[in-house]
């Protein structure tokens, strides 16, 4: 049972343009909503937060979004560039503080 | 150290060997995860340890798997009679404080033929 769910598993953008990246979950206990970015032969790493009570938080060129009566998440970058290629994971924290994964989008940037 | 080290980077085993993965935290990071990526699939949760104690094994995906924790400090995950769904990139990551800002290692890829 996919608790944390990406439904894209890849994403090609034109450099300059906006990324968009989604998530999907179904647990409405999770709290905490994390992004990830991983680049090959490398672990993931931290990318941007959002509490379960806000709605946006914004960080530079990267804004996740939140809606939680839709149970869905979003990362926007803007504008992207070639360097933001790699596999970004979304992440849901559970009451256990452990994070639930998911699958993973690959996002391919282009110039 | 300044980040998660794990080692070997790479392990390749024959099927049925036991094989021990490596994992040195974060000096004083409390928190410490195991998690595993297959090909083309998520990060899957293994275990879970707080300080040497581990309240969390539900992800471990049979009794062939194994970790411990000593001295607040380094873990060791041990997989025993080796199979081929193994295969993985074994991942680690540790935390200051159960909070979700994870400092992943480079992971360990092992190959089991």
């Amino acid at each position: 049972d996919q608790q944390v769910k990406q439904n894209s598993p890849s994403l090609s953008v034109q450099e300059g343009r906006i990324s968009i990246l989604n998530c999907d979950y179904t647990n409405s206990m999770f709290d905490y909503f994390l992004w990830y970015k991983k680049y090959p032969a490398e672990g993931p790493t931290f990318l941007i937060s959002i509490s379960s009570i806000k709605d946006k938080n914004e960080d530079g060129r990267f804004t996740v979004f939140l809606n939680k009566s839709a149970k869905h998440l979003s990362l926007h970058i803007v504008p992207s560039q070639p360097g933001d290629s790699a596999v970004y994971f979304c992440a849901a924290r559970d009451n256990t503080d452990k994070l639930i994964f998911g699958t993973g989008t690959r996002l391919q940037v282009f110039p | 150290g300044a980040g998660v080290s794990q080692s070997p980077s790479n392990k390749v085993t024959e099927k049925g060997k036991d094989v021990e993965l490596r994992c040195d935290p974060i000096s004083g990071h409390t928190a410490l995860y195991w998690y595993r990526q297959r090909l083309g699939q998520g990060l899957e949760f293994l275990i879970y340890f707080q300080g040497n104690s581990a309240p969390d094994k539900s992800g471990l995906p049979s009794d062939r798997f194994s970790a411990e924790r000593t001295g607040e400090s380094v873990s060791t995950l041990t997989i025993q009679r080796t199979q081929q769904e193994d295969s993985a990139v074994y991942l680690c990551a540790s935390s200051l404080v159960a909070t979700g800002g994870y400092t992943f290692g480079s992971g360990t890829r092992l190959t089991v033929v």
